[in-house]
């Protein structure tokens, strides 16, 4: 059973446009994390929001936690070449829990 | 992804033979998380150890796999009698506290990419 489901599964867009991408589940989370992978590489940590309805900004890149903190939305404006690898999100079901559940990720091509 | 260390970063077995791979954390962190990511699938949580202990290993499967995390020295994980399907990535990560106590992200290594012949 996949607990975080992300979509889009694939997106390829211009330079210069914006996206957003996904991560849901039924399952509520203490906190949820967002990392980009690139080929060859381990993931690398972009934010960690935990409070529902969180908005954190990191540059172009825009996260938005659920109210009900179920799922959360990765907003990219002006979307350059650089910005493109493999998005994962990970979520903690508990307070106490270090086990990180991951998504199957969005592969991102941004296209100059 | 600068600190965690992984090796090696390739590795090809052929069937029945055994595979070790190493994790060295970052400096100063005690504790060690093992995941799997197989082709088009997220990362599954497998292991996780601190120094000379593993406390959750709920993500192992039961046969074939073991890990360890020595007083000196790097991770390792082992998986004896190697199949097909045991190629996939697999990432090392580490925190310097349990993360329950803090909101401390687990660094990840760059992964062994292992094949199976």
């Amino acid at each position: 059973t996949q607990l975080l489901e992300q979509s889009p599964q694939f997106l390829s867009i211009q330079e210069g446009e914006n996206l957003t991408v996904y991560c849901n589940s039924s399952s509520v989370f203490s906190s949820l994390q967002w990392y980009r992978q690139e080929p060859g590489e381990g993931p690398v940590l972009l934010v960690t929001v935990v409070t529902g309805g969180e908005v954190k900004k990191l540059k172009r890149l825009t996260f938005q936690f659920g109210d009900a903190r179920k799922d959360s939305s990765l907003h990219i404006t002006a979307a350059q070449p650089g910005d493109t690898g493999l998005y994962l999100c990970a979520g903690r079901t508990g307070a106490g829990s270090y086990q990180l559940t991951f998504g199957k990720g969005t592969k991102l091509s941004v296209i100059p | 992804n600068a600190g965690v260390m992984q090796n090696p970063r390739h590795l090809v077995r052929r069937r029945g033979q055994e595979a070790r791979l190493r994790c060295s954390p970052v400096k100063g962190h005690s504790h060690v998380y093992w995941y799997r990511q197989l082709p088009e699938e997220g990362l599954k949580f497998m292991v996780y150890l601190q120094k000379e202990n593993i406390i959750d290993e709920s993500g192992m499967p039961k046969e074939r796999f073991s890990a360890e995390f020595p007083k000196e020295g790097p991770s390792i994980l082992r998986i004896q009698q190697v199949v097909r399907g045991d190629s996939a990535a697999y990432f090392c990560a580490s925190s310097p506290v349990l993360l329950r106590e803090s909101n401390q992200p687990q660094h990840f290594g760059d992964g062994t990419r292992l094949s199976i012949l």
